[in-house]
């Protein structure tokens, strides 16, 4: 199994919700990353875990938190988010820095 | 902190004609360097890889890539492309010190009929 699998595919939420993202990987990495990509633009980190532990924050905003409950899963919870918040949400994964990242297809987040 | 530059937003070539996607990057550390390719409506896909070695690094797809230091560029190159190599090309680079995986702001490869 070389997937990493988001869900869901689609969310649309408004600003007072509380929603979370989902990822899971089976490929025993111990990296495991979130990105932010804006339509036309470039991924942007958000966090990188590494072993289950937070290892990178890139000075996200705190409506933004991640979590790694065990070494297959990482989750983002999305809270009070903003318009500009829309975005697709890409997670990703690999087994050491000067390996590949095996992204997913992501989420595709719409905040209204 | 290490950075990375691709200088064309676009470009449009002929079908079956030579491809060059410029990538220039900063680092005051030795770096791995990655080209990824996204298709639409898809995650992001390794093209291939530098980390050490032989300075041409040949990846999937036809692709290939020049790691050249003096310059701080690793330009990929594809000598026909088809029209399924349309898509948005990211070059990333990544240093020893942590996970960081830094992205370019990507090159939309169009190609002309």
């Amino acid at each position: 199994d070389t997937e990493v699998t988001q869900t869901p595919k689609h969310l649309v939420m408004g600003m007072t919700n509380k929603k979370s993202l989902k990822c899971e990987q089976h490929m025993g990495h111990r990296a495991m990353y979130w990105y932010k990509q804006k339509a036309k633009k470039p991924p942007e980190l958000m966090f990188v875990y590494s072993y289950e532990k937070l290892s990178i924050n890139e000075s996200v905003p705190s409506r933004f938190s991640p979590e790694c409950p065990n070494s297959s899963l990482l989750n983002l919870h999305l809270h009070a988010l903003q318009p500009e918040d829309s975005a697709l949400y890409l997670c990703a994964s690999s087994q050491a820095n000067q390996e590949k990242l095996f992204f997913g297809s992501g989420t595709q987040l719409s905040v209204l | 902190a290490q950075s990375v530059t691709q200088l064309d937003s676009q470009v449009p070539v002929f079908e079956e004609a030579p491809v060059e996607l410029r990538c220039n990057y900063s680092s005051s550390v030795s770096v791995y360097l990655f080209w990824y390719v996204q298709y639409p409506n898809q995650g992001l896909q390794l093209l291939l890889k530098y980390l050490s070695g032989s300075t041409l690094v040949k990846g999937i797809n036809g692709f290939e890539a020049e790691f050249n230091k003096s310059q701080t560029s690793f330009h990929l190159r594809k000598p026909s492309v088809h029209i399924s190599d349309t898509a948005e090309y990211f070059c990333a680079v990544s240093d020893l010190r942590d996970d960081k995986i830094i992205f370019g702001k990507g090159t939309r490869l169009h190609i002309l009929p």
